[in-house]
């Protein structure tokens, strides 16, 4: 079974700066996606960003980008010129490859991000 | 509808009684999923369904948990003789066609079993 694991309960970072958010995964599979979701106050889970472990650049959306080392199975999520707006639960996800049209998600346990004005 | 939509979106409930949940997916979206977020945690898996078929229960903690989709649109999640450990908010989410298809998520519905 695939496990997640976010070792960073909570981060802060002063506004305008830049933070990165650490993620890694164990899973002996060798193709799967992976992705960054956060959570507001209003719960609703919003997808960031994703990654699909058999392209080598790195995903990038906006303010939004990742470091994936796919040897080391980590996932790391920047976010440059961080806003008020980005305060939130940041969840790392898994889904495996072979179950196409299961878009069954294994989520990590999440990091509490704070933004100080 | 323009997004997932979940009612209720707070539910209060007395040990032993049963509850539903209801998930309304977005317009067209043949696969439907629940997910159990327990206070500080991550999502866990539940359920899946495409259209009317649920082709994976795995994720069910046990057989107070029943969810169905009957027409292949509304899906309701029904916990039988709830549980204080089954306090949690429950997630729906939805996904369209296409390989790579975004998975839209609702707001949740919020049980707290006394």
């Amino acid at each position: 079974a695939q496990t997640v694991t976010q070792s960073q309960p909570e981060m802060s970072v002063q506004e305008a700066e830049t933070v990165t958010l650490s993620c890694t995964y164990d899973t002996s599979e060798s193709d799967y996606y992976l992705f960054w979701y956060k959570q507001p106050p209003s719960r609703q889970m919003i997808l960031v960003i994703r990654q699909e472990a058999y392209k080598q650049q790195n995903a990038t959306e906006n303010r939004f980008s990742v470091n994936f080392q796919k040897a080391a199975k980590s996932f790391s999520l920047k976010i440059s010129d961080s806003q008020l707006g980005d305060a939130a639960m940041y969840f790392c996800a898994y889904r495996s490859f072979l179950n196409f049209g299961n878009e069954k998600l294994t989520f990590g346990t999440g990091t509490r991000l704070t933004i100080i004005p | 509808g323009a997004g997932v939509s979940q009612s209720p979106r707070y539910k209060v409930a007395k040990r032993g009684q049963d509850v539903a949940l209801r998930c309304d997916p977005i317009s067209g979206h043949v696969s439907l999923f629940w997910y159990q977020q327990a206070l500080g945690q991550g999502p866990e898996f539940l359920t899946y369904f495409q259209n009317e078929a649920q082709l994976d229960k795995s994720g069910l903690p046990s057989d107070r948990f029943f969810a169905e989709r009957p027409e292949g649109s509304v899906s309701t999640l029904k916990i039988q003789r709830t549980q204080q450990e089954d306090s949690a908010v429950y997630l729906c989410a939805s996904r369209g066609t296409g390989k790579t298809g975004e998975l839209f998520f609702g707001e949740g519905s919020r049980l707290t079993v006394l």
